[in-house]
């Protein structure tokens, strides 16, 4: 167990709706990663977030949208969605280990858009 | 662009036998490469290779780090069915200010048959 957990497991969404996937880190960690993994693409980085700000970004869609609240949590929004979109996001959390940083993943959020 | 290649893509062995899989990148400025184990869901860390700590071991997996040739080694002996999953190899990029972004490969699918 990473720690890092994911609300909700599974979402089946239409084409043009929004959705909101949700992230806890691990207790004590600040920073949290999207990654979206589809079949095609393997994992690819979205954005991460650190104690609240922006710190990264990657190949996040201008439809697509994030933020970390004060207890840390972090929202992923996705709006007008297209099937394209359909794919497993991770959430991620770092933790310092005596080596340097690592990254850990949570379940994920299965979405289809239907 | 950073890339991570990986190979091969898939790998199929009985029991007993032992696998190498390969990870090759390109990145701007090196800081660490991580593998980590995908089977149903959350990808679980393995392993992190560092300029300081080029080789690692844990049970029958092992890994070495070739900074020069820029390329990584997972290594895997006596295969159980258990191993099957998907491998996957990573890397982070230094100078990303306080960033740890992941550059992943397509990951090493394996199945190891009884």
């Amino acid at each position: 167990d990473s720690g890092v957990t994911q609300t909700p497991k599974h979402l089946i969404t239409a084409t043009g709706q929004r959705v909101t996937l949700r992230c806890s880190p691990r207790s004590g960690d600040l920073s949290v990663y999207w990654y979206q993994q589809s079949l095609d693409q393997g994992l690819q980085f979205l954005i991460q977030y650190y104690n609240g700000e922006e710190r990264a970004k990657g190949n996040i869609l201008e439809r697509f949208s994030a933020q970390q609240f004060p207890d840390l949590h972090s929202e992923l929004n996705l709006s007008s969605l297209e099937l394209g979109d359909s794919a497993l996001y991770f959430c991620a959390s770092r933790r310092t280990g005596e080596t340097g940083n690592t990254i850990y993943f949570g379940e994920g959020s299965w979405l289809t858009v239907v | 662009e950073d890339k991570v290649v990986q190979s091969p893509l898939s790998l199929v062995v009985h029991e007993g036998d032992t696998v190498t899989l390969n990870c090759s990148y390109e990145v701007t400025n090196f800081r660490s490469l991580l593998w980590y184990k995908q089977e149903k869901k959350a990808p679980t860390f393995l392993f992190m290779l560092t300029s300081s700590g080029i080789e690692k071991k844990s049970g029958r997996l092992s890994s070495i780090l070739d900074k020069k040739e820029l390329f990584s080694i997972l290594n895997i002996t006596a295969t159980q069915t258990g191993d099957s999953a998907v491998y996957l190899c990573a890397v982070v990029p230094s100078g990303q200010g306080g960033s740890e972004k992941l550059v992943f490969g397509k990951g090493t699918k394996l199945t190891v048959n009884p």
